[in-house]
């Protein structure tokens, strides 16, 4: 069956650090992946989605950055981390073909900065 | 681009109580429709999808939605809750391009 793993689960970062959360899935082949920011009272907004090694795309300006150097490998990265990057960020995959295939997420990660 | 508005941002009932939670969405294409279900402390999981065919789904856990196109919705809804159900539910559209679009959620919180 096919999982999903995002690590770190917490992360506490002084502002102007480097950032670097990786996600990686296991039991497919090829698998769209997503980077989602979750807030409260605003569900979950769309940050990152990629069809395959090395094609992002972005959804939203920002000061963070996603690469997939590896089929089943999403990095969400920043060189220089702000105030407001502080969030909870998700990770999710989908099969490849349909468009409408459901998306399955990992257990996020609750990014504080200080 | 679609947006997605979920109309309760809290919901508190008993148990055996019946549940409805409200989703409209504004696109007037051919959609696929989801909602996901967020458990305290756990992941979010698919509770069941529409994309074409009987506008009557039926998701896991009792639960089911009903879309209805002239009205833009897919209200969700369990006729008898449990405490079990508490969590919090989010619904979502895709118009046939990868990405998903989700409302706010609505936390449910079901008192025994």
């Amino acid at each position: 069956s096919q999982t999903i793993h995002q690590w770190p689960a917490t992360l506490v970062q002084p502002v102007g650090s480097p950032l670097s959360l990786e996600c990686t899935v296991e039991g497919t082949s090829n698998p769209n992946l997503y980077w989602y920011r979750q807030a409260a009272g605003r569900g979950l907004q769309l940050l990152f989605y990629s069809v395959g090694i090395g094609q992002i795309s972005s959804e939203v300006p920002q000061n963070l950055s996603a690469s997939r150097p590896q089929d089943r490998q999403f990095i969400l990265s920043s060189k220089k981390l702000l105030l407001s990057d502080s969030g909870f960020y998700l990770c999710a995959w989908s099969a490849q073909g349909l468009s409408n295939q459901p998306q399955h997420f990992g257990d996020g990660t609750r990014l504080s900065i200080l | 681009a679609q947006s997605v508005s979920q109309h309760n941002h809290h919901v508190i009932l008993s148990e055996a109580a019946s549940l409805e939670l409200g989703c409209n969405y504004s696109y007037g294409g051919t959609v696929n429709l989801f909602w996901y279900v967020q458990y305290p402390g756990q992941h979010l999981q698919l509770l069941l999808k529409y994309f074409s065919g009987d506008p009557l789904v039926k998701g896991i856990k009792g639960f089911e939605a009903e879309f209805i196109k002239s009205k833009f919705s897919f209200n969700l809804r369990k006729p008898s809750v449990q405490w079990s159900d508490t969590a919090e539910y989010f619904c979502a559209v895709n118009v046939g391009d990868y990405k998903l679009s989700f409302g706010a959620g609505t936390t449910v919180t079901v008192r025994a």
